[in-house]
């Protein structure tokens, strides 16, 4: 299957510092890719949608200047966390959906990466 | 606006025993629907999905699905469970003009040696 990347897995960063997560589709072309927020035996939060070339959507309650979304090629999305708290410690996933053809109806996730904030 | 229930938080079964994985779905059109599973501290792998065509569906691993148009429920099954199973099964459906997923709350299955 389709494969897709998320880098670091582990990020520690401090209060007040801003971090940078990245979503990767290694193997297609992603022309939509999703952020996803997942607390500890939870289900996973959709927090928006990117698609390339254009400004992300975000789900009501998201802060879009906190959790900037930038999705500058077919195969790259990052995600940065700005002015980080200790609140915004978590697991943060990514999806990406092909262009077409038999990976244009499947989502693929990547494997997460944990923020702790201190 | 579409969703998913999946009405346990846990289920335990012996290796080697059926394990099945109940989720029901609620959509207006016709639903497009996935099984992932979570290990712990990973991120989510893709089982099967059902867009059209046979109600049975096979997927990775072993497991299969039936669609069941009728009872709106999409129970993801595997004959024989393994205790490498053991993991965080979800159910999605997919919306079908913006590929947003929305996931169940997650069932937690443990398999028993």
């Amino acid at each position: 299957g389709a494969v897709v990347s998320q880098h670091p897995s582990w990020v520690i960063c401090k209060s007040g510092t801003s971090v940078k997560i990245e979503c990767r589709s290694l193997d297609f072309q992603a022309t939509t890719m999703f952020w996803y927020r997942q607390f500890p035996k939870q289900s996973l939060m959709l927090m928006a949608t990117s698609n390339e070339g254009s400004k992300a959507t975000y789900e009501q309650g998201v802060e879009k200047d906190k959790f900037l979304i930038n999705h500058a090629s077919l195969t790259l999305s990052t995600l940065t966390v700005t002015s980080a708290h200790p609140e915004d410690s978590s697991f943060y996933i990514c999806s990406a959906r092909g262009a077409g053809g038999s990976s244009g109806n499947t989502i693929y996730f990547g494997e997460g990466s944990w923020l702790t904030v201190v | 606006a579409q969703s998913v229930a999946q009405p346990e938080d846990q289920v335990n079964v012996a290796e080697g025993n059926p394990l099945t994985v109940k989720c029901t779905y609620s959509v207006s059109g016709n639903p497009y629907l996935f099984w992932y599973v979570q290990y712990p501290n990973r991120g989510l792998q893709f089982l099967l999905k059902y867009i059209t065509g046979d109600n049975l569906v096979k997927g990775s691993y072993g497991f299969e699905a039936e669609f069941n148009k009728s009872q709106t429920s999409f129970h993801l099954k595997k004959p024989s469970a393994l205790v490498s199973d053991s993991a965080l099964y979800f159910c999605a459906v997919r919306d079908t003009s913006d590929y947003k997923l929305s996931f169940g709350a997650g069932t937690t299955v443990t398999v028993r040696a």
